[in-house]
């Protein structure tokens, strides 16, 4: 089975551009996380979703990032305009409940670097 | 106060011991869940073992266990006769309340020498 998908694995773009950030949970799964990794902040949850409704945005840095899941199969995150501190491996997760642990299964991870 | 402390920013350990990674936690929610996360230089998180705070027992598996003293609010992962293979970043994690949301530590970084 399909593990979770993420596109691109590398961008690399200008200050100030836009960027969407793509992921496929593994099929059945109900819940779905994007998680930003920096040297400075570590690992940190940025948005999480159940049945594609949000639950808890309270880690999306600022006005400039939005996350959606138009269907149980797809969610984007998006920065816009990029700038250079958004430089991160950006993850994205799935998990399924209840299931005991409720374990999230992570993606490749997008590693994104703004210039 | 962090929420996850992991205290050893290093580790290097000569292949076929045992190793222990550290965690502590900190909560006030009795329901709550522990996990502990591998990351190889190659970047993906793979999912080692998992420790419910009502469980009993604590978890193992294969060569993982948890050594889990909550009264120390404590949930340090042993890994039995370590491997090359197992020279990665591993983190720390901790799930609150009915809330899905993981809190990471800061990782410990594992070298195995051969």
């Amino acid at each position: 089975d399909a593990g979770v998908i993420q596109s691109p694995r590398h961008e690399v773009t200008e200050m100030g551009q836009e960027v969407t950030l793509r992921c496929k949970p593994i099929s059945g799964h109900d819940y779905l996380f994007w998680y930003r990794q920096t040297m400075m902040r570590g690992l940190e949850l940025l948005i999480y979703f159940n049945n594609n409704v949000p639950i808890d945005d309270s880690g999306m840095p600022e006005d400039r990032f939005s996350a959606k899941m138009p269907n149980a199969s797809f969610s984007t995150l998006k920065i816009q305009p990029s700038e250079p501190r958004d430089s991160a491996v950006y993850f994205c997760a799935s998990s399924l409940d209840p299931s005991g642990s409720r374990k999230q299964y992570f993606g490749p991870g997008t590693r994104l670097t703004v210039t | 106060a962090q929420k996850i402390t992991q205290t050893q920013p290093g580790m290097f350990v000569q292949e076929k011991e045992a190793v222990t990674l550290d965690c502590t936690y900190d909560t006030s929610d009795p329901s709550y869940g522990l996990f502990w996360y591998k990351q190889p230089s190659s970047g993906e998180m793979i999912f080692l073992i998992y420790q419910g705070s009502y469980d009993q027992q604590n978890a193992t598996e294969g060569r993982y266990s948890l050594n889990f003293q909550k009264a120390r609010k404590s949930a340090n992962l042993v890994i039995s006769a370590s491997q090359l293979g197992d020279s990665a970043m591993y983190f720390c994690a901790m799930r609150e309340g009915p809330s899905e949301k993981l809190t990471f530590g800061t990782g410990t970084r594992l070298t195995i020498i051969p």
